[in-house]
């Protein structure tokens, strides 16, 4: 059973569009959300996070969206450019427990 | 500083036949977990240690599968014997000591590719 559920699976992007990948959650115990980025042959590094108090955060080109109600959050990526092309995990986990549980992963392209 | 270190980046083996990946943390992380990623699929728990000690094993497929951690330093993950559907990328990753997951991150390797044929 797949507790977080991505999409879409791949994703080409013009540069300067707009990127949006979407997660959908189960269990409301869940209350960190992070997104980590892949580029092929490295690891999944952190780049950025929200908690379920706030509805939306921002970093530079990167936006976490959050729907409590819907149990949904999303990634958008502004001004999207080449160098964003990579592999874009979501991920959820309880304070209480220890262990994040990933979504399948998002390969996005974006044609310069 | 150093980051997570993992070795070997690839390993192929046929059935039946034994691999032991390796992983080195961040110096001073407490906390070592391994993830798998099956082709295309999300990336799995498999096991955390906090230090030397086994915290949470509840990801482990079998016990085909062998986690350990010398001295709550290096970890090794050792699979025998080796099946196809152990084919996957086996992450490594830390996290820092007292720091609760849930408001830190994961470090993660580069990741070991198994191929079984």
């Amino acid at each position: 059973q797949q507790q977080v559920k991505q999409s879409p699976q791949s994703l080409i992007v013009q540069k300067g569009g707009i990127s949006i990948i979407n997660c959908a959650y189960e269990n409301t115990a869940f209350d960190y959300f992070p997104w980590y980025q892949q580029f092929p042959g490295k690891g999944p590094a952190l780049l950025i996070a929200i908690r379920p108090d706030v509805s939306e955060k921002k970093e530079g080109r990167f936006t976490i969206s959050f729907n409590k109600s819907a149990k949904q959050f999303s990634l958008h990526i502004m001004d999207s450019q080449p160098g964003d092309s990579a592999t874009y995990f979501c991920a959820a986990m309880s304070s209480y427990g220890n262990k994040l549980v990933f979504g399948a992963g998002t390969i996005l392209r974006v044609k310069s | 500083e150093a980051g997570v270190t993992q070795f070997p980046s690839h390993s192929v083996i046929e059935k039946g036949q034994t691999v032991t990946l390796r992983c080195d943390p961040i110096s001073g992380h407490d906390n070592l977990y391994w993830y798998r990623r099956v082709m295309g699929k999300e990336i799995k728990f498999l096991l955390h240690f906090v230090k030397e000690s086994k915290q949470d094993e509840s990801g482990m497929p079998n016990n085909r599968f062998l986690a350990e951690r010398t001295g709550g330093t290096y970890s090794t993950l050792k699979v025998q014997p080796a099946e196809l559907e152990d084919s996957g990328v086996y992450f490594c990753a830390s996290s820092p000591p007292g720091l609760a997951l849930g408001t830190g991150e994961l470090f993660f390797g580069e990741g070991s590719r198994l191929t079984v044929l």
